[in-house]
């Protein structure tokens, strides 16, 4: 079973706020994704890491950035939301040996006032 | 470039209903086959893969074939349930590569 934790689960805030979702994983897994989903459920990538010190943006341009200071943990920070933040983030981590599958955390639905 | 295409929803189906909800891909080389399943409130999780041509992946009760000569790679279940009722994405990866292209998912909904 995937362990992978995120948390706030539901977190909603002014616009202009400073925000931190955290992502953690006990897998060991050196490669972590963060992914945003629209209502219409289509799932675009915005940042990903190889390991530790690793951070790429990903496909879908985003004005969050993450940090990867220790390998369990992939944090996203968005210094000012703004309604068009609003979304479900989704965390993701894969092992080293095959990398093609990920496992998925909860997510976080972020509403922005 | 790389590509998946699923079947748009949502999907609407009665109990014990037969269920294919179609995939069909571009890509170059070999790539591995995925469907991940996202019930509500949740994460997506894995629920089957095949890794070359031929492979069926399999798991509770969900069956899909990798066809090559098709580019596809259809979910089929013979009796859905209720509990099924989800969002089902199609998804390719490379071995050599560290991500997933992800289809834009069905939504599936069963009737009691």
């Amino acid at each position: 079973e995937a362990d992978i934790y995120q948390t706030p689960r539901y977190l909603v805030i002014g616009t202009g706020k400073k925000i931190t979702l955290e992502c953690s994983q006990t897998m060991g897994h050196d490669k972590m994704y963060w992914y945003q989903q629209d209502p219409g459920m289509e799932l675009h990538l915005i940042h990903y890491s190889y390991g530790v010190n690793s951070t790429e943006k990903g496909d879908l341009s985003s004005e969050s950035t993450v940090s990867r200071i220790r390998t369990e943990h992939f944090p996203l920070t968005l210094e000012s939301a703004r309604p068009s933040h609003t979304s479900q983030y989704l965390c993701a981590s894969s092992p080293p040996v095959d990398s093609n599958e990920q496992y998925f955390g909860p997510g976080t639905r972020l509403t922005v006032t | 470039g790389n590509s998946v295409t699923q079947m748009e929803g949502p999907v609407t189906l009665s109990e014990e209903a037969f269920l294919t909800i179609n995939c069909t891909y571009t890509a170059t080389g070999y790539p591995s086959l995925f469907w991940y399943v996202q019930y509500p409130g949740e994460g997506l999780q894995l629920l089957l893969k095949a890794t070359k041509a031929d492979d069926k992946g399999s798991n509770k009760g969900f069956e899909a074939t990798y066809r090559k000569e098709t580019t596809s790679f259809h979910l089929e279940k013979g009796s859905v349930q209720v509990s099924d009722s989800a969002v089902y994405f199609c998804a390719l990866g490379y071995s050599s590569a560290s991500k997933i292209i992800f289809g834009s998912g069905t939504r599936l909904s069963i009737r009691p």
